[in-house]
């Protein structure tokens, strides 16, 4: 256990949903990061926050939207799904801006069907 | 633009031999580099890192060699186990800009 915490792992769901993806980070730690790693993509950086403010965004699509809670935890809401959207989401954190290192969690799997 | 590429995307390695999986990045303003293994349905897991101002740096069993000048990256692991078996990905952070770039990842398998 890495210490941070990704639901669901699995969601199945069809073209045109809306979905939400929770990670909590590790304690202490107060920078979330978003990766997606498709087969042809390899792990494409999306977004960053720290305490609460975002910092860093990478290719996020405009269908995709993340934030940070007072409580660090973090969500990725994911609109308008296409098929292209299935992936793995990984999240991770690290303690300030990243200079320490970063955990990542186990992924939640997307299939958009 | 940053990118961080791998040189062969798998390697087979005989148990008991050492491994070196190599990286080339391109931004020469990056600073910061770290080494990940992702097994099969798991997220990528630290192995070892290393800051621009080092040339080498030693774990355990594994090793981290910069070459700051011809902007390579490799990692070895000393006798390789079957546990070794993995995706190995090389990342590079530059600057302020904390995010990680990964490369496209090697595919390390151990043979028997």
């Amino acid at each position: 256990d890495s210490g941070v915490t990704q639901t669901p792992k699995h969601l199945i769901t069809a073209t045109g949903q809306r979905v939400t993806l929770r990670c909590s980070p590790r304690s202490g730690d107060l920078s979330v990061y978003w990766y997606q790693q498709s087969l042809d993509q390899g792990l494409q950086f999306l977004i960053q926050y720290y305490n609460g403010e975002e910092r860093a965004k990478g290719n996020i699509l405009e269908r995709f939207s993340a934030q940070q809670f007072p409580d660090l935890h973090s969500e990725l809401n994911l609109s308008s799904l296409e098929l292209g959207d299935s992936a793995l989401y990984f999240c991770a954190s690290s303690v300030d801006l990243g200079n320490y290192g970063y955990t990542f969690g186990s992924g939640t799997r997307l299939t958009v069907v | 633009g940053e990118s961080v590429g791998l040189h062969l995307p798998t390697l087979s390695v005989q148990e008991g031999d050492n491994s070196i999986i190599n990286c080339a990045y391109s931004n020469s303003a990056s600073d910061y580099f770290i080494w990940y293994k992702q097994e099969s349905g798991k997220g990528p897991q630290f192995i070892i890192d290393i800051r621009s101002n080092m040339d080498k740096r030693q774990g355990q069993r594994v090793t981290v060699l910069l070459n700051k000048t011809v902007k390579h990256l490799s990692l070895q692991i000393a006798a390789t186990q079957p546990g070794d078996s993995a995706v190995y990905f090389c990342a590079e952070v530059t600057g302020t800009a904390s995010k990680l770039t990964f490369g496209t990842g090697t595919r390390l398998q151990v043979t028997l």
